[in-house]
């Protein structure tokens, strides 16, 4: 079973509309990350979200961190094309709530959105 | 705004021969990693570097792969006999720190075409 899970795997919209992308686990996350990756190139990292319930904004992006802290989701409000490449979300190494993160990181297989103009 | 680097973009060789893959973390960065990339699928990570050596490897890490840090400045990583399954995208990053409140800086990738 995969670590993280996100949904959808694709999303193709026109822009000016709204979408949310899910990261899902039934593991507990001690933080929680988010990058974006476009073609040829590496991921970059937009966010990183700590605490159960945690709100952070970015922009037209709104980050949010379960209560829980095993899902996370991204919310883009008035998609631009520029929008477009992979939204991945991520989590280190020590994934288990109080454990220890060594740095190493695990991937969701990500969410390619494309935003036609 | 410092940045890792990768060399070559891009590399094509023949299945069974040796390719080194190269990296120069940022410079005050003390921690150092590979991810590769299959198309079409997600980052895995491979490997993570610290005081001149390894401090966690995945299985995918086996012995055809080795990392070196032969100066001060680059970073490598070695896949000694290429098979067509290595094929992929490699990506080096670099953190000051090893700690998850670190970020992981990320190269823009070396694409390994095994042929």
């Amino acid at each position: 079973t995969q670590l993280l899970e996100q949904s959808p795997q694709f999303l193709s919209i026109q822009e000016g509309e709204n979408l949310t992308v899910y990261c899902n686990s039934s593991s507990v996350f001690s933080s929680l990350q988010w990058y974006r990756q476009e073609p040829g190139e590496g991921p970059v990292l937009l966010v990183t979200v700590v605490t159960g319930g945690e709100v952070k904004k970015l922009k037209r992006l709104t980050f949010q961190f379960g209560d829980a802290r095993k899902d996370s989701s991204l919310h883009i409000t008035a998609a631009q094309p520029g929008d477009t490449g992979l939204y991945l979300c991520e989590v280190p190494k020590g994934f288990n709530a109080g454990g220890t993160s060594y740095g190493k990181l695990t991937f969701g297989q990500g969410t390619i959105l494309t935003v036609h103009p | 705004e410092p940045e890792v680097t990768q060399t070559p973009s891009h590399q094509v060789t023949q299945m069974g021969q040796e390719v080194i893959l190269r990296c120069v973390p940022i410079s005050n960065h003390l921690y150092f990693y590979w991810y590769r990339q299959i198309l079409g699928q997600k980052v895995e990570f491979l490997v993570s570097f610290y005081n001149n050596e390894i401090s966690e490897k995945s299985e995918i890490f086996d012995d055809q792969f080795s990392v070196e840090r032969p100066d001060g400045s680059n970073f490598t990583l070695k896949i000694r006999s290429t098979k067509l399954e290595d094929s992929a995208m490699y990506f080096c990053a670099s953190s000051e720190a090893g700690s998850s409140s670190y970020e992981q800086y990320f190269g823009p990738g070396t694409r390994l075409t095994v042929t």
